[in-house]
C-alpha cells in the first residue's frame, strides 16, 4: 500500500525567506505526484502536476521536483510572502490504480510579516 | 465556470438521520470522487466514478452510497449517520484518470453527527 509522509507537520518562517517542503512516498512506481493548497475552511487547489517523466515543474514562485528512484519529492517557494500561508499537501496515485490518490497530511506554513 | 459545486456547506445530523450531500461539476468531468478529511488522518477516499453508470470504493466506504446517473451529478449518500461520520466532506473531479489529469475540489460540506 502506498504511503505517504510529509515532515515536518507545521512551518513558520520569515516573509522573503525561501523555503523547500518535502514529501516522501513508499512505491516509487507512480505515473505523476500533485501538489495541493489548502487554505483554512476551504477545498484543495492544485498547484503543480508532475508527469512520472517529468523531473520539475515550475508556476511563478513555485518549483516541485521528483525522484522517484528515491521516493521524493519537493516543492520549492521562493521569495515566501505571507500569503503564501495555507496547508500544502502531496498526493500520489494508489499502487497499481491511476485513479484514485493518497495524500498526505500536509505541511502549515506560516509566512511571518 | 462554476468548476465543482457541493451543497450544503455545513450540517448538522442526529445519529441515525439519512441525508444526501450534492455534488456537481460543469466541467465535463468523466472522473469523480469523495474524500473525507479528519484531523490527524488527513484525506480518506470514500467511493470514486470513471463515468456516469459506473462507481467503486475508496479506503474508506462503509456507511455510505454513492450513484452516477449523469456526468455532471455524482451525490454521496449517507444511510444511517453515526458519530464517526462527522468530518469534512470533499467533493473532487478530473478530466481523466486523477493519475493524468489535476484534480479539482469542491469547496466542502462540514458535517457533524450528533
Amino acid at each position: 500500500k502506498q504511503e505517504v509522509t510529509q515532515i515536518p507537520a507545521a512551518l513558520s518562517v520569515p516573509e522573503g525567506e525561501n523555503l523547500v517542503l518535502n514529501c516522501s512516498f513508499t512505491d516509487s512506481a507512480i505515473y505523476n505526484l500533485q501538489w495541493f493548497r489548502q487554505d483554512p475552511g476551504k477545498g484543495l487547489t492544485s498547484l503543480l502536476l508532475i508527469q512520472s517523466s517529468q523531473r520539475e515543474q515550475t508556476s511563478g514562485r513555485l518549483n516541485a521536483s521528483l525522484d522517484k528512484s528515491s521516493g521524493r519529492s519537493t516543492l520549492y517557494i521562493a521569495a515566501s510572502q505571507p500569503g503564501d500561508s495555507a496547508t500544502y499537501l502531496c498526493a500520489v496515485p494508489y499502487t497499481g490504480a491511476n485513479s484514485k490518490l493518497t495524500f498526505g497530511k500536509g505541511i502549515t506554513l506560516s509566512v511571518r510579516p | 465556470n462554476a468548476g465543482v459545486t457541493q451543497t450544503p456547506k455545513f450540517q448538522v445530523l442526529k445519529t441515525g438521520q439519512s441525508m444526501t450531500l450534492q455534488c456537481a461539476q460543469d466541467m465535463n468531468h468523466e472522473y469523480m470522487s469523495w474524500y473525507r478529511q479528519d484531523p490527524g488522518m488527513g484525506l480518506r477516499l470514500i467511493h470514486y466514478s470513471v463515468g456516469a453508470g459506473i462507481t467503486d470504493q475508496g479506503e474508506v466506504p462503509n456507511g455510505y452510497n454513492v450513484s452516477r446517473s449523469t456526468t455532471e451529478d455524482f451525490p454521496l449518500r449517507l444511510l444511517s449517520a453515526a458519530p464517526s461520520q462527522t468530518s469534512v466532506y470533499f467533493c473532487a473531479s478530473s478530466a481523466q484518470g486523477q493519475a493524468n489529469e489535476k484534480l479539482f475540489f469542491g469547496s466542502g460540506t462540514q458535517l457533524s453527527v450528533l
